[in-house]
């Protein structure tokens, strides 16, 4: 069975700085996807962004990019120019490829609580 | 209007109390999902179906039940509800290959 790792339960940043948050995963398979999920106060899941483990290339959503280094099986999310909207939780999640039972289910880490110091 | 709903939003019973979280979705996703969040653990899969004739125990399945009754509409159960079924609970749906859209959540307390 996969597993998602967060190994940083709170993390703070002043605004407009950069932060980066980790996240790792325990996986056999070759294919997969990944994504970064927030969190705000108001509880709603947003997707933040996507990755495809089969592209080398790292996905950025304007502010927003991951570090992927498959190898490692690690997926970090780097946040710039850090605004106070950006304070929330974020969930890392892991999902399969393979078409067979419990495929498609979403695997979550126990998420990272960001602040923004103003 | 919001493409992944739930009902009620809020919702406190009493151990024992027979409960029922619905979950409506206009994005005409065949996949659904029934999550539970708890603070410090993320989001654990309940129930997940890939079509109404479909349904699927998820990591955490016991104690609730799920019905599909149309392709846009997924409910869960709680038969008898007890106090550590106290959560967030989300629905999601998704298509075949792409991320989940989740539901605004319902939080349930159970005395």
């Amino acid at each position: 069975a996969q597993t998602v790792t967060q190994s940083q339960p709170e993390m703070s940043v002043q605004e407009a700085e950069t932060v980066t948050l980790s996240c790792t995963y325990d996986t056999s398979e070759s294919d997969y996807y990944l994504f970064w999920y927030k969190q705000p106060p108001s509880r709603q899941m947003i997707l933040v962004i996507r990755q495809e483990a089969y592209k080398q290339q790292n996905a950025t959503e304007n502010r927003f990019s991951v570090n992927f280094q498959k190898a490692a099986k690690s997926f970090s999310l780097k946040i710039s120019d850090s605004q106070l909207g950006d304070a929330a939780m974020y969930f890392c999640a892991y999902r399969s490829t393979f078409i067979g039972a419990g495929s498609y289910q979403l695997t979550f880490g126990k998420g990272t609580k960001l602040s923004v110091i103003p | 209007d919001a493409d992944v709903t739930q009902t009620p939003r809020n919702r406190i019973t009493k151990t024992g109390k027979r409960i029922m979280l619905e979950c409506s979705q206009t994005k005409g996703h065949d996949r659904m999902y029934w999550y539970r969040q708890d603070p410090g653990l993320g989001l654990r899969l309940i129930y997940y179906s890939f079509d109404v004739k479909d349904i699927n125990k998820g990591e955490i399945s016991d104690g609730y039940s799920v019905s599909r009754q149309a392709q846009a509409k997924f409910s869960l159960s709680l038969e008898s509800a007890i106090p550590n079924q106290t959560a967030l609970y989300f629905c999601a749906t998704s298509e075949q290959s792409g991320e989940q859209f989740f539901g605004p959540g319902t939080r349930l307390t159970v005395l």
